[in-house]
């Protein structure tokens, strides 16, 4: 069984940093792309960012840009979030998601399965 | 990027055939394939129901089918189930490799 389980939200000033993590089992990790989408509460789905199966690409979203970072340690079968300077609007609910299909490179962003999701709230 | 453009809410009869749209550009729904569909019940995570516009994940019931025409996606429903009601959003690869999603559907089943 495929299972996916975040950690690392919190509550965290605005311009501060949090990591968040995302432990998975249940399949081969390595061949899958993986991402991070988040969600106000009682609002919409928003994509923030993706990894490919060997980390060789990764995208993100312009609203993240250049404050978050996307990693995955295929030893450890986790992703990771970096979040730099963090602001209000960032609060949300940060769910890690997996690819339905395998990818040698590059992702298909239909997300097969998901974890329960971390709460990130940003507030001084 | 602009979110793609979906009806806020619809609603059906049990039985009956509901369709929710997801309206997009050139630079995304109307150009790629890689469009997908999700449900989400309140308080639980997505569940991806469609993908590649028209595609079924395995297990996933044949009362649900994706389209598109031009660069306008579609999910429909058919016979129409109380464990319908819930959250759908579309969600498209777009230019500049972004994903980009809907800003969501109430389906209410009455």
């Amino acid at each position: 069984e495929v299972q996916l389980l975040e950690s690392g939200g919190g509550l965290v000033q605005p311009g501060g940093s949090l990591r968040l993590s995302c432990a998975t089992s249940g399949f081969t990790f390595n061949k899958y792309a993986m991402t991070w989408v988040r969600q106000t509460p009682g609002k919409g789905l928003e994509w923030v960012s993706t990894v490919s199966s060997s980390s060789g690409d990764t995208y993100y979203a312009d609203s993240v840009k250049g404050r978050f970072t996307i990693s995955r340690d295929n030893s450890k079968n986790t992703l990771y979030l970096q979040m730099n300077g963090l602001r209000a609007e960032d609060t949300a609910l940060y769910y890690c998601a997996k690819d339905l299909r395998a990818s040698a490179g590059g992702a298909y962003g239909d997300l097969a399965n998901w974890g329960q999701g971390t709460l990130v709230t940003v507030s001084s | 990027q602009s979110a793609l453009t979906q009806p806020a809410s619809v609603s059906g009869s049990p039985g009956q055939s509901i369709t929710i749209s997801c309206a997009g550009t050139s630079s995304d729904v109307g150009t790629f394939s890689s469009v997908s569909w999700y449900q989400q019940h309140p308080g639980k995570a997505p569940k991806l129901i469609i993908y590649d516009v028209t595609k079924r994940p395995p297990g996933l019931s044949n009362r649900f089918s994706g389209s598109r025409s031009g660069h306008t996606a579609s999910l429909t429903i058919s016979g129409l189930q109380a464990e319908d009601e819930a959250d759908y959003y579309c969600s498209s690869y777009a230019e500049s490799a972004i994903w980009v999603f809907g800003g969501g559907t109430r389906l209410t089943v009455l």
